[in-house]
């Protein structure tokens, strides 16, 4: 069966510190990755998106970067982080094209300083 | 632009008793329909969906109803339970679209 993993749970960073979140995949192959994020009291907003490796799209500009490395695997950056970048951070994938239900990871809890 | 909109940020319901939760959208191409349920510092888990070409989907005890004219869903849940007490999302998509719009939610708590 397939398990998706985030790390780490929790993250308090002070403002103006890089960032990295994992995100990994395991028991598919090729897999479409997503990142979204949820403000407080605020809906899911999606990141970014991959369908391959090495293939971002962006969707909103924004302090952030992703990079897909592997094929199961994404990463979520910055460079410096700002206090707007607090949030809850969720990892999402699909088995690939024409199949809607994304599934998501337990999620980062980021909090900016 | 919200594309998708879950206009009640909250909702209140009796343990036992139904409870609708409602999801509006705008985009004409959207042509599937998802739910999710999130409980708080947890990923969303996906509940239940509805293709365009339908406009019941049942499994179990959610029942999602689409209204294509209206551009309008509504999940039911019956009979409503405790561990049902969740923020529920309602998102939309479609072919050949890679991504998913979320509405931006509803708070549903079963009063026991």
């Amino acid at each position: 069966s397939q398990t998706i993993h985030q790390w780490p749970a929790t993250l308090v960073q002070p403002v103006g510190s890089p960032l990295s979140l994992e995100c990994t995949v395991e028991g598919t192959s090729n897999p479409n990755l997503y990142w979204y994020r949820q403000a407080a009291g605020r809906g899911l907003q999606l990141l970014f998106y991959s369908v391959g490796i090495g293939q971002i799209s962006s969707e909103v500009p924004q302090n952030l970067s992703a990079s897909r490395p592997q094929d199961r695997q994404f990463i979520l950056s910055s460079k410096k982080l700002l206090l707007s970048d607090s949030g809850f951070y969720l990892c999402a994938w699909t088995p690939g094209t024409a199949i809607y239900e994304q599934y998501f990871g337990p999620g980062t809890r980021l909090t900016v300083t | 632009d919200q594309q998708v909109k879950q206009n009640s940020p909250s909702l209140s319901v009796q343990e036992g008793r139904i409870s609708i939760l409602n999801c509006d959208y705008t985009n004409s191409m959207f042509d599937y329909f998802l739910w999710y349920k999130k409980y708080p510092a947890e990923g969303p888990t996906f509940l239940i969906s509805i293709s365009s070409i339908k406009d019941k989907n049942e499994d179990g005890r959610f029942t999602v109803f689409l209204n294509k004219s209206a551009k309008h869903l509504s999940l039911h849940i019956v009979p409503s339970q405790p561990g049902d007490s969740a923020v529920y999302f309602c998102a939309a998509s479609h072919f050949g679209n890679e991504k998913l719009t979320f509405g931006t939610g509803t708070r549903l708590t079963i009063i026991p």
